[in-house]
């Protein structure tokens, strides 16, 4: 079955840790993208990568960091800057970097809890 | 930039009553437009797209949506509402951001409620 995958699906941390989230596809999709969402709010855009070894920074980048080294991965690091670090992830794929038609699709989420 | 409305937070219907989710949109050329629905603590799945082919799209699970240039709208409809419908949904824009890439713009979400 081709699609993106998440883990863990819940995750704590203590404050002041980095954490290491993870997604995965086999879509052999160009571009992926890392979403956070709030209660109540749409998605925000996190980072963005069009190519192996390449990426971006999306709307709310800062605290956060990625890589992607491979075109399948594309892990996101929440660092101890990030101020409200609590919420859910959403990793998310698409065909074709440069096309507005072309969906994306999401991957199941991680869950993240600071405390 | 564009930006997408989702003029109502929560929507409440009966079991087999017609749904009706509305969504407006700024756009400055012709946009790519989506609903996605969220299932509680899931990710988000793809209902339908508009891309500038057919201004009526139908999409899984018996849902569809109008584009209306005129009106800047793409209201999200289903005939009859069925309990598993219960979610949240988001319109969604498309845009080209400033290098090339592909960025959606969401709106803040409907909740579906649905009682029997």
């Amino acid at each position: 079955d081709g699609g993106i995958t998440q883990s863990p699906k819940y995750l704590f941390r203590k404050e002041g840790q980095n954490v290491t989230l993870s997604c995965e596809q086999n879509l052999n999709h160009d571009a992926m993208y890392w979403y956070r969402q709030d209660p109540g709010q749409g998605l925000r855009l996190i980072y963005y990568s069009q190519i192996v070894n390449d990426f971006q920074k999306g709307d709310i980048a800062e605290g956060y960091s990625v890589s992607r080294e491979k075109k399948e991965s594309f892990p996101l690091t929440v660092t101890s800057a990030q101020k409200n670090p609590t919420a859910f992830y959403l990793c998310a794929s698409s065909r074709e970097r440069s096309s507005a038609s072309y969906e994306q699709y999401f991957g199941p989420g991680t869950r993240l809890t600071v405390t | 930039a564009q930006s997408v409305t989702q003029l109502d937070s929560h929507v409440s219907v009966s079991e087999g009553t017609p749904v009706l989710l509305r969504c407006n949109y700024s756009s400055s050329y012709s946009p790519s437009l989506f609903w996605y629905v969220q299932h509680p603590n899931k990710g988000l799945q793809l209902l339908l797209k508009y891309t500038s082919a057919a201004t009526l799209v139908k999409g899984i699970n018996g849902f569809e949506a109008e584009f209306k240039k005129s009106e800047t709208s793409f209201h999200l409809t289903k005939p009859s509402a069925h309990m598993s419908d219960a979610a949240e949904y988001f319109c969604v824009v498309s845009e080209k951001g400033n290098t090339g890439f592909q960025k959606l713009v969401f709106g803040t979400g409907t909740r579906l409620l649905v009682s029997p």
